[in-house]
């Protein structure tokens, strides 16, 4: 099976800017989204197809890759962007889940 | 505005049947798959299947083919999820979602499953 790995939390400053990697063999592969959590709401997808941003997201938001691992870069980041983040890969027959990882914004 | 409405909060017994649903609006209900997340407390996520409601094609994950039924009636621009048969270790947030490689995937709220004796 795939692994796709991302740290487990990333602090930033509000304005500074945050970065969250996640990284596996597969993402060579697949497209990756990135998709925004917060606690009793719906996940929204920040990013898709490695680097593309979703009408209505912040231009904030950017994605990035290099072969096996892609980064989600918030610039200036606000105290609303303090929530789960994950990223995923998806097929027809399989989709992998990396972890998540909480960003703290304080 | 693309949407998706999931049905509410299950709480059932072990052995029991459940069907949660997941309506969609907002576009073409049948020309996008359909597919199914589980969210278990302090785990990861799991990819379920997907549907394909113009033709029904249904893809299952390894771990889900057999343990779960996913359906569609694009008539009504519904995706199911079904368990014959619950166990306590079905408890979780599930989720569908909307496959849009072009322009992103849309999420619902999610249901929550509880299975308890």
């Amino acid at each position: 099976s795939y692994e796709v790995t991302q740290p487990s939390s990333v602090s930033v400053s509000p304005g500074q800017t945050a970065r969250i990697p996640c990284s596996g063999e597969v993402l060579a592969k697949m497209y990756v989204r990135w998709f925004q959590q917060k606690p009793g709401q719906a996940p929204v997808v920040v990013i898709y197809k490695d680097v593309e941003r979703p009408s209505g997201i912040p231009e904030r938001f950017s994605g990035s890759t290099s072969g096996t691992t892609v980064i989600l870069t918030i610039n200036g980041a606000q105290a609303e962007d303090e929530a789960d983040y994950y990223c995923y890969s998806a097929s027809d027959t399989n989709w992998v889940f990396g972890g998540g990882t909480k960003l703290t914004v304080l | 505005e693309v949407q998706l409405a999931q049905s509410g909060t299950e709480v059932k017994k072990p052995g029991e049947s459940l069907k949660i649903s997941c309506k969609g609006s907002g576009y073409i209900f049948a020309n996008y798959w359909i597919a199914w997340v589980r969210q278990m407390p302090g785990k990861g996520l799991e990819w379920m299947g997907s549907i394909f409601p113009g033709d029904s094609d249904i893809r299952y994950s390894p771990s889900s083919q057999g343990q779960v039924t996913i359906s569609a009636d694009k008539s009504i621009s519904t995706a199911y999820l079904q368990w014959s048969s619950l166990k306590a270790s079905d408890i979780g947030m599930y989720y569908c979602a909307r496959v849009d490689t072009s322009g992103g995937d849309s999420w619902g709220q999610g249901t929550l499953v509880s299975v308890s004796s």
